[in-house]
């Protein structure tokens, strides 16, 4: 997937412990997301950065942080995983005023 | 509360067909309307867009319809090929309030038989 790295590819939690996902672009784009997939639900928005700095809440927020640590990277921090947290998450970045979102190729986590 | 309505879940189309998925919007800001296509294991990736100010975009065998006063847009493939078996999903989002925060369908499962 286009300039995009997202690791880790799976991982299984167990209730209660913390994780980061890392996820770096490489096309200098301002704008960066992170969706999760959920079978029957689409995708959803969980955080999104407009630019370096800044970070807004999306669709469903709750039990998650982000980190935009400079204009590459965008991390989504699991504080205390939940099984209602076992889904597959996306990061996708694009430019402010570029219709398009490229995104990663996701990262598949399970949550016991 | 789904923001964008999509149908059907699944279709099965054969070798040749046309494909058509619908999709149905509530919020009237919504001024950018995408299409991905997703295969399995991999991220979505863009297919076809289309703003508002037109009501039809067609790029080969894809094109988008799109009515505004019904607030519906739908996706069509003409000549359908095993290689389109994939899940779709539609998309819509607000540009002028900045970044592109999509709110997507909940997707289509579409299989192409010989």
């Amino acid at each position: 997937n286009a300039g995009v790295t997202q690791t880790p590819k799976f991982q299984v939690l167990k209730t209660g412990q913390s994780m980061t996902l890392q996820c770096a672009q490489d096309m200098n784009h301002n704008s960066m997301y992170w969706y999760r997939q959920d079978p029957g639900m689409g995708l959803r928005l969980i955080y999104y950065s407009a630019s370096e700095g800044t970070t807004d809440k999306g669709e469903v927020p709750n039990g998650y942080n982000v980190s935009r640590l400079n204009k590459r990277e965008f991390s989504l921090r699991l504080e205390s995983a939940a099984p209602s947290q076992t889904s597959v998450y996306f990061c996708a970045f694009g430019q402010e005023m570029n219709t398009e979102a490229f995104f990663g190729q996701g990262t598949r986590l399970t949550v016991v | 509360q789904q923001q964008v309505k999509q149908s059907p879940q699944s279709l099965i189309v054969q070798k040749g067909g046309i494909s058509i998925i619908n999709c149905a919007y509530e919020n009237t800001a919504f001024d950018y309307f995408p299409w991905y296509q997703q295969f399995p294991g991999k991220g979505p990736a863009l297919l076809i867009a289309i703003r508002p100010d037109v009501s039809e975009k067609k790029e080969g065998r894809f094109t988008i319809s799109f009515n505004k006063s019904a607030k519906q847009f739908s996706l069509h493939i003409m000549d359908s090929q095993p290689g389109d078996s994939a899940t779709y999903f539609c998309a819509a989002s607000s540009l002028t309030g900045g970044g592109n925060k999509l709110t997507f369908g909940t997707g289509t499962q579409l299989k192409v038989e010989l």
